[in-house]
């Protein structure tokens, strides 16, 4: 298993403004994944944060609006700019376990006013 | 594409009942399935797993079959607790994919009432 760490928790920002989302890791990982859960919906990839290579953002998703970082293997930042109500989710990072499953870290709740 | 159906919730049942969240999937090829567990403040937790056809995940006294005629990996507990309360998502993990693109199911939150 991992630990991983994600900070804030929870956050409540004004529209227009833009939240930084941490994300460490207790062991080097090649590959993190940020996701996103909307309220009452599913869980859906943003992208993939590889370390020293730009993020794979999925369709729907792009580096403007989710710039993601990834300076070394335990470490990773979300950044959601220019929020709007719309951006209200849980942003969860994880980590691969095996080729199959992913390891969560306990998510960041954003409401955005 | 691949996609996750999850019985709507919530669902609130009383301490020792039996529980079954139904999960359907649409995928291409022999998924992994998964169901993941989220309890109160907490990350997502793998609860547990079947990577073919028949494949019984147990943990927990929870249990699902992998059923490919029918598509289906529901989750069941012959007799819940009240510490058992979370939501509950169903996943999958594609053939060519992997852990990079897990789908998920959209959760469903259980009450379990003493």
């Amino acid at each position: 298993s991992a630990v991983i760490s994600q900070k804030p928790s929870r956050d409540i920002c004004q529209r227009g403004t833009s939240l930084t989302i941490q994300c460490q890791v207790d062991s080097q990982v090649t590959m993190m994944f940020w996701y996103r859960q909307q309220p009452g919906q599913s869980l859906t990839l943003i992208a993939t944060a590889n370390q020293g290579s730009e993020a794979t953002y999925e369709s729907g998703f792009v580096i403007d609006k989710f710039p993601i970082s990834r300076p070394n293997l335990t470490f990773s930042t979300l950044t959601v700019s220019n929020m709007s109500p719309e951006d209200s989710s849980i942003y969860l990072c994880s980590v691969p376990l095996t080729n199959t499953e992913a390891f969560f870290g306990q998510g960041t709740r954003l409401t955005v006013v | 594409g691949d996609s996750v159906t999850q019985m709507e919730g919530p669902v609130t049942l009383s301490e020792e009942a039996f529980l079954t969240i139904n999960c359907t999937y649409t995928a291409t090829g022999y998924p992994s399935l998964f169901w993941y567990v989220q309890y109160p403040g907490e990350g997502l937790q793998l609860l547990l797993k079947a990577t073919k056809a028949d494949d019984k995940g147990s943990n927990k006294g929870f249990e699902a079959t992998y059923r490919k005629e029918t598509t289906s990996f529901h989750l069941e507990k012959g007799s819940v607790q009240v510490s058992d309360s979370a939501v509950y998502f169903c996943a999958l993990a594609g053939l060519h994919a992997g852990a990079q693109k897990l789908v998920f199911g959209q959760g469903t939150r259980l009450t379990i009432n003493p």
